[in-house]
């Protein structure tokens, strides 16, 4: 069935180095992918999109890789932050269900001083 | 802040109670989507609607059930309540592909 999933269920970085956070997905029909951070007790809060006419896209501090041969999307995030401790979902947008988006199971980010 | 709202933050009620949960889009925003999470668990699709009427429904249970009203906020009922249904619930909008989360409402059910 339909699955986007996650390589790392938690990585730890040092504040201040890069770090990369991966996700698979198993549709190679959709077309649109989204990030989004989830801090304790709040509210997914999207990061980042990208679409598949596209193999990349910078934001502010953040860039999102897509490659659709592999299927397989990463979010880097630049000089981390301890603010940027939280929880990162992926999420595609499946086709077979109009603007339905499927979530990763996520990844806990730890920034250590 | 994303321009979502929902009410209450916190709930809590017995087992084989009836809840209604509310939601507000942001301005402008037609579509509304119903999500369950729970403990260290990704967010699961339940149901959403446009303009007032279903669109795609998830795994939403028949205890559960929902609306959309005219002036397009939502509500999510839960009725005959387990132990179970325990769980952050969340309500995001769309303008169009990209969906915007509310706070969350944190249900427990004794």
């Amino acid at each position: 069935g339909e699955s986007v999933g996650l390589h790392l269920p938690t990585l730890s970085v040092q504040e201040g180095d890069n770090s990369i956070i991966n996700c698979a997905y198993s549709n190679s029909a959709s077309d649109y992918f989204i990030w989004y951070k989830q801090e304790s007790g709040k509210g997914p809060q999207f990061i980042i999109d990208i679409r598949s006419n596209m193999d990349k896209r910078q934001g502010q501090r953040v860039t999102v890789l897509l490659n659709k041969t592999v299927k397989h999307l990463s979010l880097q995030i630049a000089a981390t932050q301890p603010g940027d401790s939280a929880v990162y979902f992926c999420a595609e947008k499946s086709l077979s269900n109009t603007d339905k988006l499927i979530f990763g199971t996520g990844t806990r980010l730890q920034v250590f001083p | 802040d994303s321009g979502v709202t929902q009410t209450p933050k916190h709930l809590i009620t017995a087992t084989g109670q009836r809840v209604t949960l509310r939601c507000s889009p942001r301005s402008g925003d037609l579509s509304v989507y119903w999500y369950q999470q729970s403990l260290d668990q990704g967010l699961q699709f339940l149901i959403q609607y446009y303009n007032g009427e279903e669109r795609a429904k998830g795994n939403i249970l028949e205890r559960f059930s929902a609306q959309q009203f005219p002036d397009l906020h939502s509500e999510l009922n839960l009725s005959s309540l387990e132990l179970g249904d325990s769980a952050l619930y969340f309500c995001a909008s769309s303008p169009s592909d990209t969906q915007y989360f509310g706070p969350g409402t944190r249900l427990t059910v004794l």
